[in-house]
């Protein structure tokens, strides 16, 4: 089957760096994506990796493994706006998005 | 990055009523548009792939007769729940995808509307 894991809630503190894992098993990859939804409201676009490495997009990174079937969005120099839900989604052979459960972040002053 | 809209934001119906979504993508062609529910503290649910001019796809388990779902142009899709029951009771949100061609952003992303609460009492 189609898997895709992520932490269900992380703790971090304002003015830090918080990295979140997202580990997956598809059929097939065609990239993997990763938003950001705060409660009450849709998701946002935060990045896009379908090669290895790190693409860097300010105060958010996002590095993925195609070998390990692993990727992690960075966030920097935290701020109270960036508690959210960060979903991550891998599109398979189909182009179909597969999704993630979310990782609920709280930042604490 | 791409505008997509949703009507209405919000809204509470009576039970065996039906309820129309409309999804617009307001700056660009969205030839394929994706309809999803969420309930509260869980992941996306993709319910159905609306086409332009094609019969939508539907994810098993999603009643096509209760869902019905029309893509009559490249920038508006529409959801009806029909005779909607309280367990309907969700968080709506469409999607739609950018065409090829375009400069900002990979061919494949999802641009999401605002969502849509339904209550259905």
């Amino acid at each position: 089957g189609q898997n895709i894991d992520q932490p269900t809630e992380m703790t971090a503190t304002e003015g830090a760096i918080v990295q979140i894992n997202c580990t997956y098993q598809t059929s097939g990859f065609n990239g993997l994506f990763w938003y950001q939804q705060h409660a009450g409201e849709a998701p946002t676009f935060l990045s896009y990796n379908v090669l290895d490495g790190l693409e860097e997009k300010g105060r958010f990174s996002s590095f993925l493994s195609r070998s390990k079937g692993y990727s992690y969005l960075l966030l920097k120099e935290l701020q109270m706006k960036d508690s959210a839900s960060y979903l991550c989604a891998v599109m398979d052979s189909n182009y179909q998005l597969i999704w993630g459960a979310g990782t609920k972040l709280i930042i604490k002053p | 990055g791409a505008v997509v809209s949703q009507h209405p934001s919000r809204v509470i119906c009576k039970s065996g009523t039906s309820v129309k979504i409309e999804c617009r993508s307001l700056d660009f062609q969205a030839t394929t548009m994706f309809w999803y529910r969420q309930f509260p503290k869980k992941s996306l649910m993709l319910m159905a792939t609306s086409n332009e001019g094609s019969k939508a796809t539907y994810e098993q388990g999603v009643e096509k007769d209760k869902f019905l779902i029309n893509h009559a142009s490249l920038t508006l899709s529409t959801l009806t729940v029909t005779s909607a029951h309280p367990e309907d009771s969700s968080f709506y949100i469409c999607s739609a995808r950018r065409p090829p061609g375009q400069r900002e952003g990979p061919q494949e992303t999802q641009y999401f509307g605002p969502g849509t609460r339904l209550l259905v009492l």
